[in-house]
Order: structure tokens, then sequence, then C-alpha cells
């Protein structure tokens, strides 16, 4: 079993709509961070969180440390929101991330 | 600010040829680190370090080699390249902090191929 899981692999929407993708973890950690990845492009960070809810434009992200699950929505989403959001734990010892397998996610016009 | 900077961005190779993949941060960073991405899986750590003359292994470093001679730069080593090393790799750079990786920074990537 993989220490993060993210859910859906898959999401397709319509412009407008409201997303939810989640995050699984197994091991204790020290930070969680929401990553995005556009098509042939590189890796942005978009969050980093260790308690509760951060907020940037759109994007909201919440974790629960006592159910070991994290959260990414985005409100009113739009085509160029179409990416690959991906999900890393860092359990603070030796700095090492490990990522979910990532959450490819279409937004249709 | 360039950030962190990979080079090449594409690189075909034949089995058993080497080569030196190129990363480079204009931050200051002590902490950079080498990943693959492979198709369905999530990004893997291969070699890392937390300051200059300091690396270790992470989770897939058969196959590559890395040293870190300076605080800006940090490259990656095929030694000889084999089909199975064909991926896309991504070099990154943090701060450190003791209880954990600080923001991470990537660079766009380098898409290797080995036939």
């Amino acid at each position: 079993k993989n220490e993060v899981e993210q859910s859906p692999q898959n999401l397709t929407a319509q412009e407008g709509e409201f997303i939810t993708i989640n995050c699984s973890y197994s091991v204790g950690i020290s930070a969680l961070h929401w990553l995005q990845q556009h098509p042939g492009g590189g890796i942005v960070s978009l969050f980093m969180l260790s308690s509760g809810k951060k907020k940037h434009g759109r994007l909201i992200a919440t974790i629960n440390i006592q159910e070991k699950h994290s959260s990414l929505h985005i409100t009113a989403s739009h085509p160029r929101d179409s990416a690959v959001y991906i999900c890393a734990v860092d359990s603070g010892a030796g700095n090492k991330l490990v990522f979910g397998a990532g959450t490819i996610l279409r937004v249709k016009s | 600010n360039a950030g962190v900077t990979q080079t090449p961005k594409f690189q075909v190779l034949k089995t058993g040829q080497s080569m030196t993949l190129q990363c480079a941060q204009d931050m200051n960073h002590e902490y950079m680190s080498w990943y693959r991405q492979d198709p369905g899986m999530g990004l893997r750590l291969i070699h890392y370090s937390v300051g200059a003359g300091i690396t270790d292994q992470g989770e897939v470093p058969n196959g590559y080699n890395v040293s870190r001679s300076t605080t800006e730069d940090f490259p990656l080593r095929l030694l000889s390249a084999a089909p199975s090393q064909t991926s896309v790799y991504f070099c990154a750079s943090s701060y450190y902090r003791r209880m954990g990786m600080a923001e991470a920074f990537f660079g766009q990537g380098t898409r290797l191929t080995v036939v």
C-alpha cells in the first residue's frame, strides 16, 4: 500500500464547478504539500500546510491531522485549472517528500 | 531570479552511455534533490543534499551518482544508461528546516529516453 493515496485518479469537470481532490496518508507528517503540474511543464508548489486551512485565490487546502487526510478544493473551476495535482508528505525525518501518484484534472468549457 | 534551472530539457541516450543532468539554483537553498517521475507513479527520490559536500541516497539511487561541490549546483550522473532509466527527471530545492522541508521549488524537468 502506498504511503500517500490520492483520489480520484482522473477528474473531468465543467467550467464553474466546485472541485475536490483528496489525499490520505499513512505516516506521521510534519507538513503536507500540494503541487500543480501542467502538461509538459514543471511543477509548482501551491500550498504547504501542517494544520487547518489555507486559501489562495480560488484554491483552498485543508488538512485533518488526526484523520491523516487533506483536501484541495477549487472553486469556480476554469479550463486553465486543467493540470495534474500532486499531494506530497514530509515526515520531518531527513527532509524527504513522499508523493502521491497525482490527480489528472480536466476542466471543460 | 531564475529559480531552479535544469538542462537539458530533452535527451536521448543509447544503452551504456553516460551523461550528466545539470541543476542549478540561485536562491541560496541548502536542500537540493533529484526525483524521477514515471507514468502512474508518484515522484520518487533518487538522491538529495542538505548542503555543499553532503549527499545521501533516496528511494531509487541505483545507477545514479551525485555530488555537491557548491550550494548552487547539484548534477545528477547516469553512469551507464539503461532503458529502465527512461523517465522524466526533476530537480528541486528548498530551505532546510530541522522539522522538514519548507516550500519546494522545482525545475522544468528533463525528459530522458534510453534506447
